[in-house]
């Protein structure tokens, strides 16, 4: 059961332009949301959160959306740049002490220059 | 500083072998996360450790026996692995469980 679902597995834009990516969930229970990328061979690097209390958490070129009653977030990158070219992933987490973070299966984004 | 570090980078061992991998941290972080990355796939989740107790065991296999000698190191000890068990195995810690989890490198394995 994918509770945390990125259907999109690959999306192509071009540099400067805005890179939308998004994911959807299913558990109602959960309440903090974060992206991270990841480059190949490496660690996933955080790059923002939102808690369920907002619906919009902006830092520097990268913006997540929350919209809770379609259970939806995106991440919006602008102006994209060749060094975003990367895997994203969106994962939840659900309540005060859970420690459980649920990964979506990632978006393979590439920044063509 | 956000620097979660993790050793050995790479790994090849044989299903008979003993090895540990080992994570470290120096944010003051009181939990402490083993996770398991197979290719094209996200990151599942095995052990959690919080100001040095086990408090998620993930249905992992006895093969893996994770360890908190203290609150700035998270070993995993390896033994009697099998073939599917080659992947990236991934380090991450958080202030205090639920907060943001940062993650380290981690540690290509590779079991023959």
């Amino acid at each position: 059961d994918q509770q945390v679902k990125q259907n999109s597995p690959s999306l192509s834009v071009q540099e400067g332009r805005i890179s939308i990516l998004n994911c959807d969930y299913t558990n109602s229970m959960f309440d903090y949301f974060l992206w991270y990328k990841k480059y190949p061979a490496e660690g996933p690097t955080f790059l923002i959160s939102i808690s369920s209390i907002k619906d919009k958490n902006e830092d520097g070129r990268f913006t997540v959306f929350l919209n809770k009653s379609a259970k939806h977030l995106s991440l919006h990158i602008v102006p994209s740049q060749p060094g975003d070219s990367a895997v994203y992933f969106c994962a939840a987490s659900a309540g005060v002490g859970n420690e459980k973070l649920t990964f979506g299966t990632g978006t393979r984004l590439t920044i063509i220059p | 500083d956000t620097e979660v570090t993790q050793t050995p980078k790479h790994l090849v061992m044989g299903m008979t072998n003993k090895k540990s991998l080992k994570c470290e941290q120096h944010m003051g972080h009181r939990a402490m996360y083993w996770y398991k990355q197979k290719a094209k796939k996200p990151p599942e989740l095995m052990f959690v450790y919080s100001y040095e107790k086990l408090s998620i065991n993930e249905s992992v296999p006895s093969r893996f026996s994770p360890e908190c000698p203290n609150s700035s190191l998270l070993n995993l000890h390896l033994h009697a692995l099998q073939p599917e068990d080659s992947a990236l195995y991934l380090c991450a810690s958080s202030l205090l469980t639920a907060d943001t989890q940062y993650f380290g490198p981690g540690t290509r394995l590779t079991v023959l």
